[in-house]
């Protein structure tokens, strides 16, 4: 099936400083791919969606200008935790659906565990 | 709003144990209804789904009926494997794309 990759799969970052996370389909193109944080004990979380060539679309409460999502190619997704804290350490995963039209499943990364210290 | 709740890990099981984890929604429309596994290091698998009410999604042994009563999507299996050791995750979507996932359940399964 599909692949979607994601890299790292585990970072830890000093408070303060900021860690990308890549989101890449391997085999397919995806206009729209989405990304998911999971605290301890606590559902996947919708975070926002990532449109090729325009803006992220955001989920009510989480921060446009801390989490910034770049989806450059039909190919590549990057959400960057800017200025990260503690509060922050998470488990991030992301999403992509292939652009054949009709209800064709979703592939998901592995994730990755971000730890700020 | 949409919201998914399942059972609270992790489950332990011997080898060829039955299988049953819970799980029940609350939708504002009409979602279809899934289950996603994770393997250690590897992403979200799906692992079956039902599109509509009375559905019954099946795979690899496992098997989970979309129940609209009940608003519940219990994932079981009759006989589990080492194997299947995994985190299972239930969630509800719209046409793939927005998912509102459960937390997660952890199976080990040991022989």
């Amino acid at each position: 099936g599909a692949v979607v990759s994601q890299h790292p799969s585990r970072v830890i970052c000093k408070s303060g400083t900021s860690v990308k996370i890549e989101c890449r389909s391997l085999d397919f193109q995806a206009t729209t791919m989405f990304w998911y944080r999971q605290f301890p004990k606590q559902s996947l979380m919708l975070m926002a969606t990532s449109n090729e060539g325009s803006k992220a679309t955001y989920e009510q409460g989480v921060e446009k200008d801390k989490f910034l999502i770049n989806h450059a190619s039909l190919t590549l997704s990057t959400l960057t935790v800017t200025s990260a804290h503690p509060e922050d350490s998470s488990f991030y995963i992301c999403s992509a659906r292939p652009e054949t039209g009709g209800n064709t499943e979703a592939f998901f990364g592995q994730g990755t565990r971000l730890t700020v210290v | 709003g949409d919201s998914v709740t399942q059972m609270e890990g992790p489950v332990t099981l011997s080898e060829e144990a039955f299988l049953t984890i819970n799980c029940t929604y609350t939708a504002t429309g009409y979602p279809s209804l899934f289950w996603y596994v994770q393997y250690p290091g590897e992403g979200l698998q799906l692992l079956l789904k039902a599109t509509k009410a009375d559905d019954k999604g099946s795979n690899k042994g496992f098997e989970a009926t979309y129940r609209k009563e009940t608003t519940s999507f219990h994932l079981e299996k009759g006989s589990v494997q080492v194997s299947d050791s995994a985190v299972y995750f239930c969630a509800l979507g719209y046409n793939f794309n927005k998912f509102y996932f459960g937390s997660g359940t952890k199976l080990n399964v040991k022989p």
